[in-house]
């Protein structure tokens, strides 16, 4: 069976500082991951997608993952926060057996950017 | 281009009672997800829809749970009779063609309170 941890609920960081949310998954098969982002009141976002090409994965905003397989993590990086960035992060997985497409959620990280 | 839309964005029902939430899709998307979030857990995977046809269902909680689309255009997800475990936060997606190359586009989700 697929599934990701998400080692934080709450991380808080200030603006400027680097951003660092991390994912562990667990999956029999190559996985395919996403990094999804929710602000108030909106749609979920991709942010970023690994499906077995580069190792380091480049998406919007800045932010950025690294696929380690040895170490089963995906975490996601940015150098430095925004306020705009204040939101709730999912690390998501999909075995890449699944051809429909059905997402694998982590609990979620909530990003806290203080001024 | 209009994004996923979800009405209502808030339902308060009794325990018994019955309530339909609604999903209009990117105009164009075959692929139609949904999807829900119960207080303090993970988002989870309820069934997928490729036009009318459900491809997928093996998320769904139980009976009490029907989602239909007609037509293959919006998505309905009825829920008869509710229980308060039913309460979370119902989010749908969207994708024009199946599986992990393309995007899903998440609506802002329907929050259901069961009293």
């Amino acid at each position: 069976a697929q599934s990701v941890t998400q080692l934080d609920s709450h991380v808080s960081v200030s603006e400027g500082t680097p951003v660092l949310l991390r994912c562990n998954y667990s999956s029999s098969y190559s996985p395919s991951l996403f990094w999804y982002v929710q602000h108030p009141n909106k749609g979920l976002q991709l942010l970023l997608k690994y499906t077995s090409a580069a190792t380091l994965v480049k998406g919007i905003n800045g932010f950025e993952a690294e696929f380690k397989k040895s170490e089963t993590s995906f975490h996601l990086t940015k150098p430095s926060a925004h306020m705009s960035d204040a939101a709730e992060y999912f690390c998501v997985v999909s075995p890449i057996y699944n051809q429909g497409g059905k997402l694998i959620f982590g609990q979620g990280t909530e990003l806290s950017v203080k001024p | 281009e209009a994004g996923v839309t979800q009405f209502p964005s808030h339902s308060v029902i009794e325990k018994g009672q019955t309530v339909t939430l609604r999903c209009d899709p990117i105009s164009g998307h075959d692929n139609l997800y949904w999807y829900r979030r119960v207080m303090g857990k993970e988002i989870k995977f309820l069934l997928h829809f490729v036009k009318e046809s459900k491809q997928d269902e093996s998320g769904m909680p139980n009976n009490r749970f029907l989602a239909e689309r007609t037509g293959g255009t919006y998505s309905t997800l009825k829920v008869q009779p509710a229980e308060l475990e039913d309460s979370g936060v119902y989010f749908c997606a969207s994708s024009h063609f199946g599986g992990l190359n393309y995007e899903q586009y998440f609506g802002p989700g329907t929050r259901l309170t069961v009293t």
